[in-house]
């Protein structure tokens, strides 16, 4: 699986934008990018997820450059609520496996 | 869709004691993964089941681990004389092997060896 890069904490105002970058500049063509979430003490929880085209779901929007080489993950109007790591995973569809990184510690506050 | 349940959820052992934690995924999902993360760190991948088989084991699995899933349904990961480095929450997911496979993760068990 290709490497991620994710910067290690960021911060957004309550009801603002929340947008988080992510590069992957050696992504494969097979390979999809997933983000999942990990709120304090629970387990990560998957967000959203594309191969190329832009993707928007309930819980927020993917941007995917047209390169692959980065993509941006946009919380529409964040809450309290989502304050948590932001994991960015790039995956072959139906690999075994998800690789973490780091993640992004976002922070939103009042 | 109860969402998958790890028993328990906290477990404070002395060194070189055994333990064993207990995960139930959710229902239909036939894909079972461990996973195990320290304070600070992402979660790292620890062993995956297809079903009853265990397909894919890390080399973070020590001959002190073991992991289990006898009928293809809830899993159950042991630890052996377990080491103060061993303490971290161990994370189990499960995931239905079409389409593009969301993980859906566990709360967790937290072990604290002292």
């Amino acid at each position: 699986d290709a490497k991620t890069t994710q910067p290690p904490s960021m911060d957004c105002a309550e009801g603002r934008a929340a947008n988080l970058p992510c590069n992957h500049s050696t992504i494969s063509g097979n390979e999809y990018v997933y983000w999942y979430r990990q709120i304090h003490s629970q387990g990560p929880q998957y967000i959203i997820h594309g191969l190329k085209n832009n993707e928007t779901n309930e819980m927020a929007s993917l941007i995917i450059t047209e390169d692959r080489k980065s993509s941006t993950l946009i919380l529409p109007h964040a809450t309290l609520r989502d304050t948590a790591v932001y994991y960015c995973i790039v995956r072959v569809a139906r690999a075994q496996k998800l690789v973490f990184g780091q993640g992004t510690r976002l922070t939103i506050n009042p | 869709d109860t969402g998958v349940s790890q028993n328990p959820r906290h477990k404070i052992t002395k060194r070189g004691q055994n333990v064993t934690f207990r995960c139930d995924p959710i229902s239909e999902h036939n894909r079972l993964y461990w996973y195990r993360q320290t304070l600070g760190q992402g979660p790292e991948f620890l062993t995956y089941f297809q079903n009853e088989a265990q397909l894919e084991k890390s080399r973070l699995l020590s001959d002190r681990f073991s992991a289990e899933r006898p009928k293809g349904s809830f899993s159950t990961l042991e630890i052996q004389r377990t080491e103060q480095g061993d303490s971290a929450m161990y994370l189990c997911a499960s995931s239905w092997d079409r389409g593009n496979e969301k993980l859906f993760f566990g709360s967790g068990t937290q072990l604290s060896v002292l």
